[in-house]
């Protein structure tokens, strides 16, 4: 059981360039993020995916896009990267459910590293 | 004003004491709190969840004050591998078709020194 997995876990970009960030869990769940992590800013959320087929903006969707391919798997590109997307990327995965307040845990990747120069 | 708040620290103090984190919440409709362990440069791993006035885990207490909007993470007896970031999280509007939010706090820095 891996939990979730995050490919890849280091990248370097030049300003212009995009590239897709991988995201899978073996948990079953219903629910899979998109998370930013910046000093002094705490986790920031960018998008999210509350089941399969659904996506949804977060805080800082800007210069992102997602893909749900299917319960397992959840990818966020950047079509033209730029300096302001250097930071850690997480991604996530609970068993949340609409109306229901408990087991909204989440369960985090290692992350993946990048920096755009 | 963020939404959850943490004093930032950083935190150090000797094995074997006692220290304890505060952190606030703004909105009076987060329904349920979490604490996140982040060790450097790893992800965030669950630690507590907070459903209702409080929690224990071993050395580990969090406690909930919703008339002052305020949980705190108590932990005794530190440990050398007590030393993270600590990440308050609030969880916010599950109801009907809403699944929610979580908003995380910016992080408690922890040291614990032999």
């Amino acid at each position: 059981n891996a939990g979730v997995t995050q490919t890849p876990k280091f990248q370097v970009l030049k300003t212009g360039q995009s590239m897709t960030l991988q995201c899978a869990q073996d948990m079953n769940h219903n629910s899979m993020y998109w998370y930013r992590q910046d000093p002094g800013m705490g986790l920031r959320l960018i998008y999210y995916s509350a089941s399969e087929g659904t996506t949804d903006k977060g805080e800082v969707p800007n210069g992102y896009n997602v893909s749900r391919l299917n319960k397992r798997e959840f990818s966020l590109r950047l079509e033209s990267a730029a300096p302001s997307q250097t930071s850690v990327y997480f991604c996530a995965s609970s068993e949340s459910l609409p109306g229901y307040l408990a087991r909204y845990e989440q369960y985090f990747g290692p992350g993946t590293r990048l920096t755009v120069t | 004003r963020k939404e959850v708040e943490q004093d930032p620290g950083p935190f150090n103090v000797p094995e074997g004491a006692t220290v304890a984190f505060n952190c606030t919440y703004s909105n009076s409709a987060s329904q349920s709190f979490f604490w996140y362990r982040q060790d450097c440069r790893k992800e965030p791993k669950l630690l507590m969840s907070v459903y209702s006035s409080g929690n224990e885990d071993g050395r580990f207490t969090a406690q909930l004050n919703r008339a002052s909007q305020y949980i705190s993470l108590l932990i005794r007896d530190s440990k050398l591998s007590d030393s993270a970031t600590y990440l308050c999280v609030a969880f916010t509007g599950a109801g009907g078709t809403s699944y929610g939010k979580l908003t995380f706090g910016q992080g408690t820095i922890l040291t614990v020194h032999p």
